[in-house]
């Protein structure tokens, strides 16, 4: 069976600071994967996502970028954050047979 | 592209039943309901591919409305447990993602 695995669970980062969360799948081959941030109490804003190795699109021009350097890794990475960066990130993987996605347990960044 | 849900937020009593509705202006391929607990990430609950389908889990089903392009979940006899945030998550023809609703708080009170 497919899981899906994120970490750091939770991250407190000073602003200015460089961010890297990571999120693996096990299970599939070449899933499309997800990077969704939320913000508290709100809904579910897509970041970017990925149909292969190296092949990223952003839906949100910001301070963030994605990186997919394996087949089931997808990379979040800032080179500096800003306090508007807080939030809830989930990423999810999509199954080949439907458009159902899947999410992570998330990563809760707080900025400071 | 992002669906719309209502309402925005429902109390209910245990036993008492709710519908979330999701509408969307362009037409759909499929539906996906999500229940979201407080700080837990969004869990699958049912996709509905077909126009007219209606799907069951426990005492939640839902429905999809072809025509109308909307689809409408149905919880009956509500439990504490269902508490949480309901987000619809449409799918078009092509297209590589979801588009989620806003969501929808759900509140069930003893």
């Amino acid at each position: 069976s497919q899981t899906i695995h994120q970490w750091p669970a939770t991250l407190v980062q000073p602003v200015g600071s460089p961010l890297s969360l990571e999120c693996t799948v096990e299970g599939t081959s070449n899933p499309n994967l997800y990077w969704y941030r939320q913000a508290a109490g709100r809904g579910l804003q897509l970041l970017f996502y990925s149909i292969g190795i190296d092949q990223i699109s952003s839906e949100v021009p910001q301070n963030l970028s994605a990186s997919r350097p394996q087949d089931r890794q997808f990379i979040l990475s800032s080179k500096k954050l800003l306090l508007s960066d807080s939030g809830f990130y989930l990423c999810a993987w999509r199954g080949t047979r439907t458009d159902t996605q899947y999410f992570g347990p998330g990563t809760r960044l707080t900025v400071l | 592209q992002q669906p719309v849900q209502s309402p925005q937020a429902v109390i209910l009593r245990e036993g008492e039943d709710a519908v979330i509705n999701c509408s969307s202006s362009k037409a759909l391929y499929s539906v996906h309901w999500y229940r979201q607990k407080h700080g837990e990430a969004p869990v699958f609950l049912m996709i509905l591919l077909k126009g007219g389908e209606q799907k069951g889990h426990e005492k939640i089903s839902a429905s999809f409305n072809e025509k109308k392009q909307q689809s409408s979940l149905y919880l009956t006899a509500s439990q504490l447990s269902y508490s949480g945030t309901y987000f619809c998550g449409t799918a078009y023809s092509g297209a590589n993602n979801l588009f989620f609703g806003t969501g929808t708080r759900l509140t069930v009170i003893p």
